[in-house]
């Protein structure tokens, strides 16, 4: 069975730093890109970063561009969200979900998805 | 960057009606368009993609159409669990998200 699993929210007073994961099982990791995409509380859903199959490419979304940093560990069949600098506004409930073709560049749509590790941001 | 828009913002149906959800592109995003359900308290879920192509194991009463700017979703004929958020996403550039549409029950 295909299954994403994030892992690492907390509580974090603004300013500070959080590691998300994401352990993947049931596929062939290494063969996809991956996205982080949150739910703010009241609002919809918003992509905010991906990361090519190989982690040769990376993109966000501007609103965590230098404060965000995704890479992913293929032997370990991982994926993680570095957050640094972290503002009130960042507090939702983030999901790793994986492209659904393999080895695409484009083609940035997300057929399986984890429940999310919830984010608070608060002093 | 692409901005998408949903309308209605709620959707009140009863079981068994039809429901037509749109979504618009501030550009065109051709083909390049997907549709997410999304129940209270789960994971988003993949409905549509190219548009119009069904996502494995999704029923034939949910169908997409459009192209460039105008997408719609229809449902034919709803289900109680298809009460859920809805939103489209288009990957013609970087990812985005439209606001969502709320279906619920009337």
């Amino acid at each position: 069975e295909l299954q994403l699993v994030e892992s690492g929210g907390v509580v974090v007073q603004p300013g500070g730093s959080l590691r998300l994961s994401c352990a993947a099982s049931g596929f062939t990791f290494g063969d996809y890109t991956m996205h982080w995409v949150r739910l703010a509380p009241g609002k919809g859903l918003e992509w905010v970063s991906l990361i090519n199959w190989d982690g040769g490419g990376t993109h966000s979304s501007d609103s965590v561009k230098g404060r965000f940093t995704t890479s992913r560990d293929n032997s370990r069949d991982s994926l993680y969200l570095q957050m640094d600098s972290l503002r009130t506004e960042d507090t939702a409930l983030y999901f790793c979900a994986k492209a659904r073709e393999p080895r695409v560049i484009h083609n940035y749509y997300m057929d399986v998805w984890g429940k999310g590790t919830t984010v608070t941001v608060s002093s | 960057e692409i901005v998408m828009t949903q309308s209605p913002a709620t959707l009140s149906v009863s079981p068994g009606e039809r429901a037509t959800l749109s979504c618009r592109a501030s550009q065109s995003v051709s083909s390049n368009l997907a549709w997410y359900q999304q129940r209270l308290g789960q994971a988003p879920r993949l409905l549509i993609y190219g548009a119009s192509t069904r996502a494995t194991g999704v029923p034939a009463r949910f169908s997409g159409s459009g192209s460039g700017t105008e997408f719609t979703l229809t449902l034919s004929s709803l289900q109680s669990e298809d009460f859920a958020v809805y939103y489209c996403q288009q990957y013609h550039n970087w990812p985005s998200f439209g606001p969502g549409t709320k279906v619920d029950v009337k």
